[in-house]
């Protein structure tokens, strides 16, 4: 099935640790996300990629960093920078807009 | 500027109602407007979306009216289902600067009472 797939569903991080999210799609679309989300807020943007090999900082960048090295695939690092790590994490993809998006990881601290 | 602000927070509807939940933006450089619907646990669907030569759409049971001059747009949800029972956000973008970059509203959750 075509779509968004973002692993594992739900990851806890230790303090000082950094931790990888997942995502990957077989949509072939050119542009991807990545989101958090809070309770009662809206998603927030941290980074997107318009193409391999470049990305551009969203609104709340600080403490993540991205890379996207292939077209399916495009991780999302949170550093022992992030404070304020827990939240659901989300990523989409689309042509021109964030058209689908994954299931989300949730992140707690340990 | 980059806000959108979106309304009721929550709302409570009953079988076969209309539910109406309203948004309101700043920046005039606004050109996309979709709706997202989220079920507890899943990432947003992309519901319907509108850009501003138009100012209604309508798919199914689901409409947005778009008001430019006052830079309104809200969504319809005709013959409310339980099923409908979700969070709805709003968003908007600046397609041609921003690349798909989106505002979202904070979210409206509706439950449709059988």
């Amino acid at each position: 099935d075509g779509g968004i797939t973002q692993s594992p569903k739900y990851l806890f991080r230790k303090e000082g640790q950094n931790v990888t999210l997942s995502c990957e799609q077989n949509l072939n679309h050119d542009a991807m996300y990545w989101y958090r989300q809070d309770p009662g807020q809206g998603l927030r943007l941290i980074y997107y990629s318009q193409i391999v090999n470049d990305f551009q900082k969203g609104d709340i960048a600080e403490g993540y960093s991205v890379s996207r090295e292939k077209k399916e695939s495009f991780p999302l690092t949170v550093t022992s920078a992030q404070k304020n790590p827990t939240a659901f994490y989300l990523c989409a993809g689309g042509f021109n807009q964030p058209q689908h998006f994954g299931d989300g990881t949730r992140l707690s601290i340990l | 500027q980059q806000q959108v602000k979106q309304s009721p927070q929550s709302l409570i509807v009953q079988k076969g109602g209309i539910s109406i939940i309203n948004c309101a933006y700043e920046n005039t450089a606004f050109d996309y407007f979709p709706w997202y619907q989220q079920f507890p646990g899943k990432g947003p669907a992309l519901l319907i979306a509108i850009r501003p030569d138009v100012s209604e759409k309508k798919e199914g049971r689901f409409t947005i009216s778009f008001n430019k001059s006052a830079k309104q747009f809200s969504l319809h949800i005709m013959d409310s289902q339980p099923g409908d029972s979700a969070t709805y956000f709003c968003a908007a973008s600046d397609g041609g600067t921003s690349y798909g970059k989106l505002t979202f509203g904070q979210g409206t959750i509706l439950t449709v009472h059988p």
